[in-house]
């Protein structure tokens, strides 16, 4: 069984369009994140969620929107996508004390 | 604030060779260390962890690294290279507490060659 899962795999679409990704881990944490790696591999946190609170929000544009209906689930919206929003994106899960995160297999954004 | 730096962006060894992926951090507190594998358009893999305790740690695939605290490093070791060690390692680092976000370095992409 897959720990962290991510759907879907492969995203391609047009500037300006609404899309949404989904996480959902099988671990048990109570902890989640979204961490958007570039094209040069850097890896940032986008956000985090602890038991379905928003926990970290680090200077995001508006037009993402993460929502964790319960704690193991943690989706991504993102509105008017831009052309720099081109990007691979983690999902991660950890236990509260954040020790030791777990990362899905990643989507694979591409805005054309 | 934390901060994590890679040294060396490329690395090649030869196939058997020692592997040394080199990782120095700077954190106000006493850090939790990671280094994460990530093979081609996959995710991230743990390969070992240092958060209390002895500082020589080991992980999978034959690999070790050692805290070092006076020198602020967290180098990566493995003895013997082999090709499908080829990938991007990442350093990270975070601290204790609820919902600690990891910093990663700017990752060292390994090639092995025969």
């Amino acid at each position: 069984d897959t720990a962290v899962s991510q759907t879907p795999k492969y995203l391609v679409t047009q500037m300006g369009n609404d899309k949404s990704i989904k996480c959902e881990q099988n671990l048990g944490h109570d902890t989640m994140y979204w961490y958007k790696q570039d094209s040069k591999k850097f890896l940032k946190i986008m956000f985090s969620y602890n038991n379905k609170e928003l926990i970290i929000n680090e200077t995001v544009p508006n037009r993402f929107s993460p929502k964790s209906p319960d704690k193991a689930h943690l989706n991504l919206h993102i509105n008017s996508l831009e052309l720099g929003d081109s990007a691979v994106y983690f999902c991660a899960s950890s236990r509260a004390d954040g020790e030791t995160q777990y990362f899905g297999p990643g989507t694979r954004l591409l805005v054309l | 604030a934390q901060s994590v730096t890679q040294l060396g962006s490329h690395v090649s060894v030869s196939e058997g060779a020692l592997v040394l992926l080199r990782c120095n951090y700077s954190s106000s507190v006493p850090p939790y260390l990671f280094w994460y594998v990530q093979y081609p358009n996959q995710g991230l893999q743990l390969l070992l962890k240092y958060t209390t305790g002895a500082t020589l740690v080991k992980g999978i695939n034959g690999f070790e690294a050692e805290f070092k605290k006076s020198e602020t490093s967290f180098h990566l070791t493995k003895p013997s290279a082999h090709m499908s060690d080829a990938a991007e390692y990442f350093c990270a680092v975070s601290y204790t507490g609820t919902a600690s976000k990891l910093t990663f370095g700017t990752g060292t992409r390994l090639q092995v060659t025969l």
